[in-house]
């Protein structure tokens, strides 16, 4: 069965801090898809990254770059220079067997103090 | 174009009380999703339709927990009877197509359910 696990529940860093959030996850598939979303205090979930099995290459998208190994099964974030509107929940996820559906981890909260 | 739309956004009520959350997908969207957050164990995929048929309960906690999807345009979520351990905030979301595939995952503000 599909799992992600975020084995941080809470990170606590002061603006400037870099942080790495990890997440790892387990499939029997060899095609699937990876993701990343970010929810602010307001609630929304709001989608961050897609990577696929097949696409090893790291990301980098301004402050935040992503380290996918699946060597280990984990697919990491980074947030470079961390900022206190980067405080928020942050949700791995896992495609489904079908990729109909998506399957979250517990989420890491992430607070950023000035 | 509206979003997903969720009622209501807070409910309190009392334990062994019926509780119907409610949930208007995007227009066109096929898939409707059900998903359930709490502190401990975070986001949890509940169930979720496709074209009106629910395909994946396994989700679903418990036979108190119900999920129907009338029509496009409409679905809902009822526990009967509640219990204070079902106190979450559950989010209605919807997918054009493959959301495990494209992460096009399109959520609600969410109901948020508090039994005492």
């Amino acid at each position: 069965a599909q799992k992600v696990t975020q084995a941080q529940t809470e990170i606590s860093v002061v603006e400037k801090e870099d942080v790495t959030l990890d997440c790892v996850y387990e499939t029997r598939d060899t095609t699937y898809y990876l993701f990343w979303y970010k929810q602010p205090p307001s609630g929304e979930l709001v989608f961050l990254i897609r990577r696929n099995s097949f696409d090893e290459q790291n990301e980098i998208s301004g402050r935040y770059s992503w380290n996918f190994q699946k060597s280990t099964s984990s697919f990491n974030f980074t947030i470079t220079a961390s900022q206190v509107v980067d405080s928020a929940v942050y949700f791995c996820a896992l495609g489904n067997q079908a990729g109909t559906a998506l399957i979250f981890g517990k989420g890491t909260t992430l607070s950023v103090s000035s | 174009d509206a979003g997903v739309i969720q009622s209501p956004r807070h409910e309190v009520t009392e334990m062994g009380q019926e509780v119907t959350l409610r949930c208007k997908p995007i227009s066109g969207h096929d898939y409707l999703f059900w998903y359930r957050q709490t502190m401990m164990r975070g986001l949890e995929l509940l169930i979720y339709f496709n074209n009106n048929v629910p395909i994946d309960d396994s989700g679903m906690p418990e036979d108190r927990f119900s999920a129907k999807m009338p029509n496009a345009s409409f679905s809902t979520l009822k526990i009967q009877p509640s219990e204070p351990r079902d106190s979450a905030v559950y989010f209605c979301a919807s997918s054009p197509g493959l959301a495990g595939v494209t992460g096009e995952l399109f959520f609600g503000e969410g109901s948020r359910l508090t039994v005492l």
